[in-house]
Order: C-alpha cells, then sequence, then structure tokens
C-alpha cells in the first residue's frame, strides 16, 4: 500500500542548531514534494516545492533534499529559532494525480531557548 | 479576498444534526480542496473540484457527506446527521490550475460533535 512516513511525531532542539525533518514515501512514484509548516489553530502554509528531477533545494535558513532512490526528502532549518516551533508537513503528488497532494502526519518542532 | 476564507471556525452541534461548512477560495483559483484533520492525524482528502470538471468524491468517508461549489468559487461542505467521529478540523485549500503550484489553505472550521 501507499504511504508517507515522517519519522518523528516530535522533535526538541537547542536555539541555534540545525533541525532535520525526515519524510519517506513507499509506493509512490511522486512529480514533485512540497513542504508546509503549520500552527496550532492554522490551516498548513507553503515553504518549498521540490521536483523528482531536482536534488535540492534552498531558500533562507531552509533546505530540502529529495533522493528518488531512497525514496525520501529531508528538510533542514539551519541556526534554528524559537520561531520556527511548529507543524511541519510533507507532501507529495504523483504523476497522473492531477497535482492532488497527499500529505504525512507531520513532525512538530520545538525550539528551545 | 486576499486568504481563503471559512467560516464559521467553530461549530458545535448536537449529534444527529446537519451541519454546513464555508469555504470562499482565494479569486482565480480554479482548484479547490476540502480535507479533515483529526487529533494527532494527518489531513486526509476528501474532495476535489477543478474548474467546470466533475469533482473528485473518492475521499469522502460516507454518503453523509456532500459538497458542492457554485459557480466555480465559493464551496459548502455538508454533513447530515453528525456523528462523533465526524469531529475534526475541517480545512479548505484552493490554488491556479497548474499541477504543482502549492495549496493556500484556509484557517479551517473546528467541528464539535456533542
Amino acid at each position: 500500500s501507499q504511504k508517507i512516513e515522517q519519522n518523528s511525531e516530535a522533535l526538541n532542539i537547542q536555539e541555534g542548531k540545525t533541525a532535520t525533518l525526515t519524510c519517506n514515501y513507499t509506493n509512490y512514484s511522486p512529480a514533485y514534494l512540497q513542504w508546509y509548516r503549520q500552527d496550532p489553530g492554522r490551516g498548513p502554509v507553503f515553504l518549498l516545492l521540490i521536483r523528482e528531477n531536482e536534488k535540492e533545494k534552498r531558500k533562507e535558513r531552509l533546505k530540502v533534499t529529495f533522493d528518488t532512490t531512497l525514496k525520501q526528502s529531508l528538510f533542514h532549518i539551519t541556526a534554528s529559532q524559537p520561531a520556527d516551533s511548529a507543524t511541519y508537513l510533507c507532501a507529495l503528488a504523483s504523476e497522473g494525480s492531477q497535482g492532488n497532494l497527499i500529505f504525512g502526519k507531520g513532525t512538530k518542532l520545538s525550539v528551545k531557548p | 479576498g486576499a486568504g481563503v476564507s471559512q467560516s464559521p471556525s467553530n461549530k458545535v452541534t448536537e449529534k444527529g444534526k446537519d451541519v454546513e461548512l464555508r469555504c470562499d477560495p482565494i479569486s482565480g483559483h480554479t482548484a479547490l480542496y476540502w480535507y479533515r484533520q483529526s487529533l494527532g492525524q494527518g489531513l486526509e482528502f476528501l474532495i476535489y473540484f477543478q474548474g467546470n470538471s466533475a469533482p473528485d468524491k473518492s475521499g469522502l468517508p460516507s454518503d453523509r457527506f456532500s459538497a458542492e461549489r457554485t459557480g466555480g468559487s465559493v464551496s459548502t461542505l455538508t454533513i447530515q446527521r453528525t456523528q462523533q467521529e465526524d469531529s475534526a478540523v475541517y480545512l479548505c485549500a484552493s490554488k491556479f490550475g497548474a499541477l504543482s503550484d502549492s495549496y493556500t489553505f484556509g484557517s479551517g472550521t473546528r467541528l464539535t460533535v456533542v
């Protein structure tokens, strides 16, 4: 069966460190993968998109990698800050899916001062 | 409007009652999605509208759930004869029609069935 797994339900790190979140998938051939941030009581907000033919994408302190051989995406936040505390969701769309996203359950990141 | 608007933000209803949840997408966005998010769970796809095409209803959990989108804009999700297991946050998202476009979500409607 098709699965998207975000390996950690929760991740606690110290301010200034790099947070690394993992998204693994099985039985999908994703055309692209997206990462979203969700704060309590709010809807998810788009952060980054990476396509199947791209290895890495960066945006300010954020970096996403995509390894279609390992079937894995890694999401990094460098120089983390308490304001980065939120739940991060990965989502993917398969070819032929008309761009409909399937979401992982998310990883709750807490950055301690 | 500037974002996706959902109403009401909170709804408490008695078991067995019908509820209607509203979503007002971003103007010009042709695709509209409904998802459900239960405590500690991921986003569960419910239904998808694209332009004038027939909606993809494959995620609706039972025939008590229905949705419509009038004039290619506002959408209403209706739950008939609500059950306690329907309690969740219902999220609406819209996007332009291109495949890889990102979703813009509303803040959701928190439904509590008592």
